[in-house]
C-alpha cells in the first residue's frame, strides 16, 4: 500500500499546454511539499502546504499552481507549459513536529 | 544560495569497505538532519537523520556523525554493499520545509 503517490510518472507534452499532476497520502500526515528535480539533480523546494494552507512558494513563478482540496491530497497545475519546466517532480508528506518527509516515486514531465 | 552543500559528486567503495559520505551546512540554526537514499525513477527513501543535541547516531550498518562546530555531518556505511549503490542527499529540517544538498552517487564494487 502506498505512502505516497503521485499520477502520472510520465508526463510528455507539447509547449504552451496545460497540465496537472496528482498526488496523495495515506500516512495522515498534516504537511505536503512539491519538489522540483531539474537537470542538475538538484531537489529544490515549491510549495508546501500545511492543513491545506499554503506555507511556502518558494519564487515559483505563476503558471504553477498547486490546490489542496484535503489535508490527503495536493496537485499541481501548470499552466503554458515551457521547455524550462522539463523536471522530475515529486509530492512529499510529513507530520507536524515532523522527523522524516516521505516521498512520491515521482512525475517525469518532459515539454518539448 | 546553497545552505547544503554535497561537494563530492560520487564516490566509489569496495563491497565490504566502509563509505564515507559529506556533507557541509552554513546554517547553525538548523535543528535536524536527514539522509536520504535515491534509487533511478524511484523518490527519495529516508535513511537516517540525527538531531543537533547528539553528536552520533546509528542503525545498523549506517552511522551518522554531527559536528557542529564545523557544521559539517557525515554518513558511514559499512560494511559498504552492492546494493548501496545510488544518489545519497544530506538534507536539513528547515521550517516546513527540508533542504537538500545536490547528492553524491555512490558505486559500491563487487
Amino acid at each position: 500500500d502506498t505512502a505516497v503517490s503521485q499520477t502520472p510518472k510520465y508526463l510528455v507534452t507539447q509547449m504552451g499546454n496545460d497540465k496537472s499532476i496528482k498526488c496523495e497520502q495515506n500516512l495522515g500526515h498534516d504537511t505536503m511539499y512539491w519538489y522540483k528535480q531539474d537537470s542538475k539533480k538538484f531537489l529544490k523546494i515549491m510549495f508546501s502546504y500545511n492543513n491545506k494552507e499554503l506555507i511556502i512558494n518558494e519564487t515559483v513563478p505563476n503558471r504553477f499552481s498547486p490546490k489542496s482540496p484535503d489535508k490527503a491530497h495536493l496537485n499541481l497545475h501548470i499552466n503554458s507549459l515551457e521547455l524550462g519546466d522539463s523536471a522530475v517532480y515529486f509530492c512529499a508528506s510529513s507530520q507536524v513536529g515532523f522527523t522524516e518527509a516521505f516521498f512520491g516515486q515521482g512525475t517525469r514531465l518532459t515539454v518539448v | 544560495d546553497q545552505q547544503v552543500k554535497q561537494n563530492s559528486p560520487s564516490l566509489s567503495v569496495q563491497e565490504g569497505r566502509i563509505s564515507i559520505l559529506n556533507c557541509d551546512y552554513t546554517n547553525s540554526m538548523f535543528d535536524y538532519f536527514l539522509w536520504y537514499k535515491k534509487y533511478p525513477a524511484e523518490g527519495p527513501t529516508f535513511l537516517i537523520s540525527i538531531s543537533s543535541i547528539k553528536d552520533k547516531n546509528e542503525d545498523g550498518r549506517f552511522t551518522v556523525f554531527l559536528n557542529k562546530s564545523a557544521k559539517h555531518l557525515s554518513l558511514h556505511i559499512v560494511p559498504s554493499q552492492p546494493g548501496d549503490s545510488a544518489v545519497y542527499f544530506c538534507a536539513a529540517r528547515g521550517t516546513y520545509k527540508y533542504i537538500f544538498g545536490t547528492g553524491t552517487r555512490l558505486k559500491v564494487l563487487a
